[in-house]
Order: structure tokens, then C-alpha cells, then sequence
């Protein structure tokens, strides 16, 4: 049951430049949390948005949560080459005993 | 320091054969999850464990078990009846609770060979 998309499932930029990721979900959440993950390895959690918070930051991470329209954004500023990676979004549903569900993911290539 | 530990890293399976893999943490977490992921794909969950000695099915349990006989630790068989287990298996555990993330160990790739 994966109720996350992601938009776009590809982003390319240049270094120095900012990179937005967004995610729609469908059903009434507790929070939501974006994932990093390098290719082949496990994900490392960035940053956790509960459902009453609207923007939430974290260096050079920023997130926002619009629980009217189901939908959330990552926005990292200022990208560098190591943020090349996959970014999830995660939904931890009401009533969801606590499981997280993905989505498909955005891979993003940062350009030197 | 603490965290996840996977292994093997890669795994190759015969036909008709169950493996295991392993998942052992030392973060005192209650919680643990498996999840399987497709190339390019997300994370679909396979099973879940709040507590020692229970476990739940999650939306790709077929062809799988588990157990949680300790808290440190949550294997995952892969047995005959899976029959496309090719895929990148990734373990995962929290503090049980809402507005808490998850932490990942570093993944086992099974090969059907």
C-alpha cells in the first residue's frame, strides 16, 4: 500500500544551485519524514514534520507539510556533490501502529 | 557506538532454498521492521515487531517468517515459497512511539542464482 508519491521520480542540477522534492500522500498522518539513501546503501532519516508543523528546518534542509492538500516538500539549498542520492518520503499513518509507508522515491544527480 | 548490523552483505540462493538474514541492533529500540525494495522502486514492508516475541504481517508477507526471541535481534527467513526473492532487504528500528524515525542498517542483496 504505498501512498506516497514523489515528484519528479528524477532531478539533475548544477552544484550551488537549489534542489525541490515534493510528496503527496493520501490519508491523515502523524507525521511525515524524509530519507536519504546513497546507492546500495541503507537510508539515513533527515528530518521528521508532525502533521500540526507547517516548515521545519535542519541546515541546509527545509520542509514543509500542507495537510489540506496532503502534500509535503523538501527543499535543500545551496547543493553540493555528496547530496547525490535517493530521497524518500515516509508517512507514519493514524492508526497505522507506527509503520512507515514510502514513496518511490526522487533520485537526484548534483552536476559539478 | 550504536546502530543496525546487517549480514551478509550479499546472498545467493538456489532454487528451492530458504536463507536468513540477519539484523541485530544495539540502540535498545523496541520497535523493528523488515522491508524489501525493487531496483528504482521504494520500500514495501515485509514484517514488523513492537515487542519481543510478537510480530505482524506487513503488506508482502508471503513467502517470508521472522521471529523476535531477543530484543537485539530480528531475522528474516526467506523461504522456498518466495518466488521472485531477488531484491535489496533492509532492516530497520525505532523507539516505539509516535514522531520517532527510523534507523537503517546497511541492507543485504539476495540473488537468485
Amino acid at each position: 500500500s504505498q501512498q506516497g508519491e514523489e515528484d519528479p521520480q528524477a532531478l539533475s542540477i548544477q552544484e550551488g544551485e537549489n534542489a525541490t522534492m515534493n510528496c503527496s500522500y493520501k490519508t491523515s498522518i502523524n507525521n511525515l519524514q524524509w530519507y536519504r539513501q546513497n546507492s546500495g546503501r541503507g537510508l539515513v532519516h533527515l528530518i521528521l514534520i508532525r502533521s500540526n508543523e507547517r516548515e521545519k528546518h535542519s541546515g541546509r534542509l527545509r520542509v514543509t507539510l500542507d495537510t489540506s492538500k496532503k502534500s509535503s516538500s523538501l527543499l535543500i539549498t545551496a547543493s553540493r556533490a555528496a547530496d547525490t542520492a535517493s530521497y524518500f518520503c515516509a508517512t507514519d499513518i493514524v492508526g497505522g501502529a507506527q509503520k512507515l509507508v514510502f514513496g518511490q522515491g526522487t533520485r537526484l544527480t548534483i552536476n559539478p | 557506538d550504536g546502530g543496525i548490523t546487517q549480514s551478509p552483505k550479499y546472498l545467493f540462493r538456489k532454487e528451492g532454498q530458504n536463507v536468513t538474514l540477519s539484523c541485530e541492533q544495539n540502540l535498545n529500540h523496541d520497535a523493528m521492521y523488515w522491508y524489501r525494495q525493487d531496483p528504482g522502486q521504494g520500500l514495501r514492508l515485509i514484517y514488523y515487531s513492537q515487542i519481543v516475541n510478537d510480530f505482524q504481517k506487513g503488506d508482502i508477507a508471503e513467502g517470508y517468517s521472522v521471529s523476535r526471541e531477543k530484543k537485539e535481534s530480528f531475522p528474516l527467513t526467506v523461504t522456498s515459497a518466495q518466488k521472485n526473492p531477488t531484491a535489496f532487504y533492509l532492516c530497520a528500528s525505532s523507539i516505539t512511539g509516535v514522531n520517532y524515525g527510523y534507523t537503517f542498517g546497511s541492507g543485504t542483496r539476495l540473488t537468485v542464482v
